[in-house]
């Protein structure tokens, strides 16, 4: 149980453009759910928190405009990464909360974007 | 949340155990040691985690020393599957999902 599924796993995208990547938690609902970026031989860097029906949380940094993230129900959260440049270049990781203060979390397979 | 120290890397034979330290010398009485891996261009995986008593589970045991200013992460029979990076995280389990913060943690290498 608990299987956060994220789509696609790699994507390669002209800059300027924008992409879409998708996190669906597959056999839980998820109230909360987490965009990670991340970059080569780095750690996992937190961008924003992502809650069912409600305006996303970003971390001091993270451009909200340019990262738009929509939680629109409760096993499904996108992040868009508009104007894309190659500088946002990295590996993306979603993760799901079931809720609850003791349950863990359950992390995507990530998606490695690629910016030309 | 506290912020954990975690020695950079580590080698292991398989086959032995891998123990891996983690100092979180400022926890409060209130916040739980989570661990977590990511093996090369994966997501994190959830391995255990505890507040002060110590935790088995048929992937790792972790002990919580008694002050739980520290803690070591066990697998006992490391396989080359198991390298990756180890994660070890301190938060507060609050009535809501609250975020895991990562640090640098520790990269481990299985070698025959």
């Amino acid at each position: 149980g608990a299987v956060v599924s994220q789509h696609p796993s790699r994507v390669i995208c002209k800059s300027g453009t924008s992409v879409k990547i998708e996190c669906r938690s597959l056999d839980f609902q998820a109230t909360t759910m987490f965009w990670y970026r991340q970059f080569p031989k780095k750690s996992l860097m937190l961008m924003a928190t992502s809650n069912e029906g409600s305006k996303a949380t970003y971390e001091q940094g993270v451009e909200k405009d340019k990262f738009l993230i929509n939680h629109a129900s409760l096993t499904l959260s996108t992040l868009t990464v508009t104007s894309a440049h190659p500088e946002d270049s990295s590996f993306y990781i979603c993760s799901a909360s079931r809720g609850g203060p003791l349950r863990g979390y359950t992390f995507g397979s990530g998606t490695r974007l690629t910016v030309v | 949340d506290a912020k954990t120290t975690q020695p950079p890397s580590m080698d292991c034979a398989e086959g032995r155990a891998a123990n891996l330290p983690c100092n979180h010398s400022t926890i409060s009485g209130n916040e739980y040691v989570y661990w977590y891996r990511q093996i090369h261009s994966q997501g994190p995986q959830y391995i255990i985690h505890g507040l002060k008593n110590n935790e088995t589970n048929e992937m790792a045991s972790l002990i919580i020393t008694e002050d739980r200013k520290s803690s070591t992460l066990i697998l006992p029979h490391a396989t080359l599957r198991d390298t990756a990076v180890y994660y070890c995280i301190v938060r507060v389990a609050s009535g809501t999902a609250s975020k895991l913060t990562f640090g640098t943690g520790t990269r481990l290498q299985v070698t025959l």
